[in-house]
């Protein structure tokens, strides 16, 4: 199996730019998947493939991805994006899947 | 309105079994893989279980494999988890996923609310 590593803990300004990484093997491979989880909440698809947003999610969520890295970037944060950002992919043998241990981004 | 709920969870004795089950509605339930993934408490995300549009597919993680057992039944909208030989570390709240698949990717787009499951004597 493959694992995914992200930051435990990130911090931004009200209103500026932030990036969230995910390092891992199966990512040379596979695009990832970020979940959004607040307290008390299941989580929310925020970004998945190359960039791509559901629908109701804002455009201030982007994704992309080099080499072992995907990254997640929000342009512009605001209070309500404080929350835990998870990323997730299929592992390498593509036939099970593995999340990262999670970022928890605070908004100052 | 898309919605996935997910009950059976409880209190149950190391060693014991439980099934959970996931109901789902507002969309073409067989069209689409699902999964199972689950959150200890205070603790991150962990993917458990994942089956096929027909059953024809499963996987499951390794710290599951022998005691977990996946199934659907499209007919009735609904995923099951089977849940053996419980071990404390099982505690955690259990949530089913809808699977997306498109050309951009996949990923977990609905998300049920959860169903809890505690393993403690």
């Amino acid at each position: 199996s493959s694992e995914l590593t992200q930051d435990p803990a990130v911090s931004v300004a009200l209103g500026q730019t932030v990036r969230i990484t995910c390092q891992g093997d199966s990512l040379r491979s596979y695009y990832a998947s970020w979940y959004q989880q607040k307290p008390g909440q299941a989580p929310v698809l925020v970004i998945y493939g190359k960039n791509n947003r559901p629908s109701g999610i804002p455009d201030r969520f982007s994704g992309s991805s080099s080499g072992n890295t995907a990254s997640l970037t929000i342009t512009g944060a605001q209070a309500e994006d404080e929350a835990d950002y998870y990323c997730n992919s299929r592992d390498s043998s593509g036939n099970s899947w593995v999340f990262g241990g999670g970022t928890k981004l605070t908004v100052l | 309105e898309v919605q996935l709920v997910e009950s059976g969870g409880g209190l149950v004795q190391p060693g014991r079994s439980l099934r959970l089950s996931c109901a789902a509605s507002g969309f073409t339930f067989d069209d689409y893989a699902m999964h199972w993934v689950r959150q200890a408490p205070g603790k991150g995300l962990e993917w458990v279980s994942g089956i096929s549009w027909n059953s024809g597919s499963i996987g499951y993680a390794d710290s599951v494999k022998g005691r977990f057992t996946i199934s659907r039944d499209n007919a009735k909208n609904s995923l099951y988890l089977q849940m053996n030989s419980l071990r404390a570390e099982d505690t955690a709240l259990y949530y089913c996923a809808k699977l997306l698949i498109d050309s951009s990717g996949d990923a977990f787009d609905i998300w049920g609310q959860g169903t809890m499951v505690t393993v403690s004597s």
